[in-house]
């Protein structure tokens, strides 16, 4: 199906642990993001990235590793999960052009232990 | 990067018409509005977008006014549905786009 998945919906993990979240977008978009909400909380943005090999640090990059080696898919690595990484996770995309439209997947729920 | 500032809560009553205003000062030259939804358990959902003057979709209309300091989300005869956050971002993608939501507004609708 077109549009923009997570995976996996819901993580439990343990501290100390590395975990890989991923997001993968079917229209060719050049912009993608990682974000974390916190239980009632505005959107943090995590790392971004303009084009395939191209990424950038966020608001909160600490803890979190990205890669972007093909133009739909966009994994995101806690290298050694800990408890305050706990969140919902929301991968976003956006097409060269269009300022600030984004869409967004339908996040991902980790819990570290 | 231009920081916002939205009232963290509003009530509305079914058919009224709801106007969320956000404050950003700091505005840039090069940054758009945008205003997003966001319903529990999902990710936000792109509203409208705007540079300067009035905006309007099937959704909804945004206004803002010459010095850009500030914008107007208006929601014409809200329903139950429109139970949400909606969100103020300011930004450009020139120069590497980073986007910053803020705590967002809280609007619930009420029968």
């Amino acid at each position: 199906d077109a549009g923009i998945t997570q995976s996996p919906r819901y993580k439990i993990t343990e501290t100390g642990r590395q975990v890989t979240l991923m997001c993968h977008q079917t229209w060719s978009h050049s912009y993608m993001f990682w974000y974390r909400q916190d239980l009632g909380h505005g959107l943090r943005l995590i790392y971004y990235s303009a084009a395939a090999d191209i990424t950038d640090k966020g608001e909160v990059p600490d803890g979190y590793v990205v890669s972007r080696s093909k133009t739909e898919n966009f994994p995101l690595t806690l290298e050694s999960a800990t408890r305050s990484q706990t969140s919902v996770y929301f991968c976003a995309s956006s097409g060269t052009g269009t300022v600030g439209e984004q869409y967004f997947g339908p996040g991902t729920r980790l819990t570290v232990t | 990067l231009a920081k916002t500032t939205q009232p963290i809560s509003m009530d509305s009553y079914e058919g009224q018409e709801v106007n969320i205003t956000c404050s950003h000062n700091n505005i840039a030259t090069n940054d758009y509005i945008t205003w997003y939804q966001q319903f529990p358990s999902q990710g936000p959902r792109f509203i409208i977008q705007g540079y300067k003057t009035k905006v309007t979709n099937e959704v909804a209309s945004l206004f803002i006014p010459a010095d850009r300091k500030s914008s107007t989300l208006s929601l014409p005869r809200v329903s139950l549905s429109d139970t949400a956050v909606y969100y103020c971002l300011v930004g450009a993608p020139t120069g590497g786009f980073k986007t910053i939501f803020g705590a967002g507004t809280r609007l619930f609708v009420k029968a």
